[in-house]
């Protein structure tokens, strides 16, 4: 069974500072990727996704993650906090070949000025 | 743009009540999935559609039912709604998986459900 851990449910950053989110996940099989966001009222939206090529992918909004298999991991970073970054952050997991998502619990992002 | 909608943003029901959700997507998907989202425990799948009058349980289908009687609409049906599933419900859909191609799930703007 795969499973997603997102440490810290909320984060506080200044304007301008990094933005870092981590997530790390447990699959038997080489999985894919994911990182959603969601604006208050809002649906889920997708920021980048990692599907076995690159290890380092490049999303919307200057996000980026990077896939580390001996980790397990796959942080979600942004160099430089934006007011408009404040949102949940939702990580996820899917096998190859599956349908289904597994996500993390979420983590809470708010930018302070 | 792929488009889901789902057809209230809030709906407040009584306890024993039968609720429907309704959820639209017009890109042709064959996958659909009704999510229930509740703070701290992220996203649970309740039921999952991979084609018209198909269905898969998710993880936490009790008290939960669905309905799939065309490609585009996705129901969710609480038969005797109770205050415990009082929640953010959130639809999504996507093209089947491929081996060598993934795709994301689509989301629509969710509906908080009260039950009071």
């Amino acid at each position: 069974a795969q499973s997603v851990t997102q440490l810290g449910s909320h984060v506080s950053v200044s304007e301008g500072a990094l933005v870092l989110l981590r997530c790390n996940y447990s699959s038997s099989v080489p999985p894919y990727l994911f990182w959603y966001v969601q604006y208050p009222n809002q649906g889920l939206q997708l920021l980048l996704k990692y599907t076995s090529a690159a290890t380092l992918v490049k999303g919307i909004n200057d996000f980026e993650a990077e896939f580390k298999k001996s980790e397990t991991s796959f942080h979600l970073t942004k160099p430089s906090a934006h007011m408009s970054d404040a949102a949940e952050y939702f990580c996820a997991v899917r096998k190859a070949a599956g349908n289904k998502l597994t996500f993390g619990g979420g983590t809470r992002v708010l930018v302070k000025p | 743009d792929v488009k889901v909608t789902q057809s209230s943003r809030y709906l407040v029901k009584r306890t024993g009540e039968k609720v429907f959700l309704e959820c639209v997507q017009d890109m042709d998907h064959e996958n659909m999935f009704w999510y229930r989202q509740d703070p701290g425990l992220g996203l649970r799948l309740i039921y999952f559609s991979y084609d018209v009058k198909m269905k898969e349980k998710g993880d936490i289908p009790e008290g939960y039912s669905v309905s799939r009687e065309k490609k585009e609409r996705f129901s969710l049906i609480l038969e005797s709604a109770s205050t415990n599933q009082t929640s953010m419900y959130l639809c999504a859909s996507s093209p089947r998986a491929l081996m060598r191609r993934t795709h994301e799930q689509y989301f629509g703007p969710g509906t908080r459900l009260t039950v009071t």
